[in-house]
């Protein structure tokens, strides 16, 4: 069974200040990783994924994340922020394909940027 | 093209009354899942279909839950006899099959009074 932590319930963060949303996993075996926005009042996007190769992974809206596999986190990064960034991010995992693909969920970061 | 959609986007409901809610995934996507939200929290997977094969129930709650799938196209979730603890904003995707991006609908809102 796999197991999601993000370690922040909220980040309050400056406009153009830098900001790092932490993700931790727990699983027996091998793992794809995300990490999902959600907009108020609308459904889930993707904003980047690891699968393999470079651990360093770049998403959209200038978001990236690093994956450390000796220390199972998935942190995802912004060098600098905006006010359209605030959201709640879902980091998330799913065991390499064996099956079903369910996707194991964080609890969520809600990200609030202040002028 | 269109993504995935979904009915209604609110459902205001009594205790002990029945729900459908509906899922229209992308076309040519042949798996499907079901997660639920609560208030503040994470998503929890429902339930999962892909294609022909049997689908994987394990995340459904309680008996009173239920969905079934037609072919590749749309899905029903059912939940009969709602309980309070079952309100919740209910999120359909569908993805390509195996492993592939999941696409999220906007979900439903459940409240159950």
């Amino acid at each position: 069974a796999q197991s999601v932590t993000q370690l922040d319930s909220q980040v309050p963060v400056f406009e153009e200040a830098p900001v790092e949303l932490r993700c931790n996993y727990s699983s027996s075996v091998s793992v794809y990783l995300f990490w999902y926005v959600q907009y108020p009042n609308q459904g889930l996007q993707l904003l980047l994924k690891y699968l393999s190769g470079s651990t360093l992974v770049k998403g959209i809206n200038g978001f990236e994340a690093e994956f450390n596999k000796s220390q199972t986190s998935f942190h995802l990064r912004k060098p600098s922020v905006h006010i359209s960034d605030t959201a709640e991010y879902f980091c998330a995992v799913t065991p390499i394909p064996q099956g079903a693909q369910k996707l194991v969920f964080g609890q969520g970061t809600r990200l609030t940027i202040n002028p | 093209g269109a993504g995935v959609s979904q009915s209604p986007s609110n459902k205001v409901t009594e205790k002990g009354k029945d729900v459908e809610l509906r899922c229209d995934p992308i076309s040519g996507h042949t798996a499907l899942y079901w997660y639920r939200q609560r208030l503040g929290q994470g998503l929890e997977f429902l339930i999962y279909f892909q294609g022909n094969s049997a689908p994987d129930k394990s995340g459904l709650p309680s008996d009173r839950f239920s969905a079934e799938r037609t072919g590749e196209s749309v899905s029903t979730l059912t939940i009969q006899r709602t309980q309070q603890e079952d309100s919740a904003v209910y999120l359909c995707a569908s993805s390509f099959a195996g492993y592939n991006e999941q696409f999220f609908g906007p979900g439903t809102r459940l409240t159950v009074l």
